[in-house]
């Protein structure tokens, strides 16, 4: 158990709709970052968020976007979705510090568009 | 631009066979490596790293070594075991905001 927590941890829905995939980092972490893993395409980073604040951005769509909450959980909000969105959703967080550090992945949210 | 290119699975070995995974990679930094390890089902898990050349990372009998003259960064094992199938990824992050991570190597060991 890395400490890293991540609901819903299965989530089917429909084209066209919205969702929110919500992340819990370990106690202590206040770097939050989100991948998308699909199939055809492997781990793909989205963004990450340190302490509240967006420092990166990267394969993430324009119809995704995302906040850390001052408790620092996280959210990734994914709309007009599309049968492609259809993915692994994995949060990943570390601890305050240099470039380097360790990220704790969380179990991940499997999205299903049909 | 950024990369990191490792082998393609799946990779199927007998149990106490050696063990390779290569992977590349690309950087205009500094990076530092990693190779994750995800268990089905689950998330990833960080395996070993290293964070400046010639560095060794190593556990669960698991190693591999910062190659700056080859950019390479290969996982090796001498004796796989049944419980090291997995997928494995490689990774590099730097400048704390670029992270790339590999596509994946599945190995299945058979007993």
């Amino acid at each position: 158990d890395s400490g890293v927590t991540q609901t819903p941890k299965h989530l089917i829905t429909a084209t066209g709709q919205r969702v929110t995939l919500r992340c819990s980092p370990r106690s202590g972490d206040l770097s939050v970052y989100w991948y998308q893993q699909s199939l055809d395409q492997g781990l793909q980073f989205l963004i990450h968020y340190y302490n509240g604040e967006e420092r990166a951005k990267g394969n993430i769509l324009e119809r995704f976007s995302a906040q850390q909450f001052p408790d620092l959980h996280s959210e990734l909000n994914l709309s007009s979705l599309e049968l492609g969105d259809s993915a692994l959703y994995f949060c990943a967080s570390s601890a305050p510090g240099l470039d380097g550090n360790e990220q704790f992945f969380g179990p991940g949210t499997r999205l299903t568009v049909l | 631009g950024d990369s990191v290119t490792q082998m393609e699975g799946p990779v199927t070995l007998s149990e106490e066979a050696f063990l390779t995974i290569n992977c590349t990679y690309t950087a205009t930094g500094y990076p530092s490596l990693f190779w994750y390890v995800q268990y089905p089902g689950e998330g990833l898990q960080l395996l070993l790293k290293a964070t400046k050349a010639d560095d060794k990372g190593s556990n669960k009998g698991f190693e591999a070594t910062y190659r700056k003259e080859t950019t390479s960064f290969h996982l090796e094992k001498g004796s796989v075991q049944v419980s090291d199938s997995a997928v494995y990824f490689c990774a590099l992050i730097y400048n704390f905001n670029k992270f790339y991570f590999g596509s994946g190597t599945k190995l299945n060991v058979k007993p």
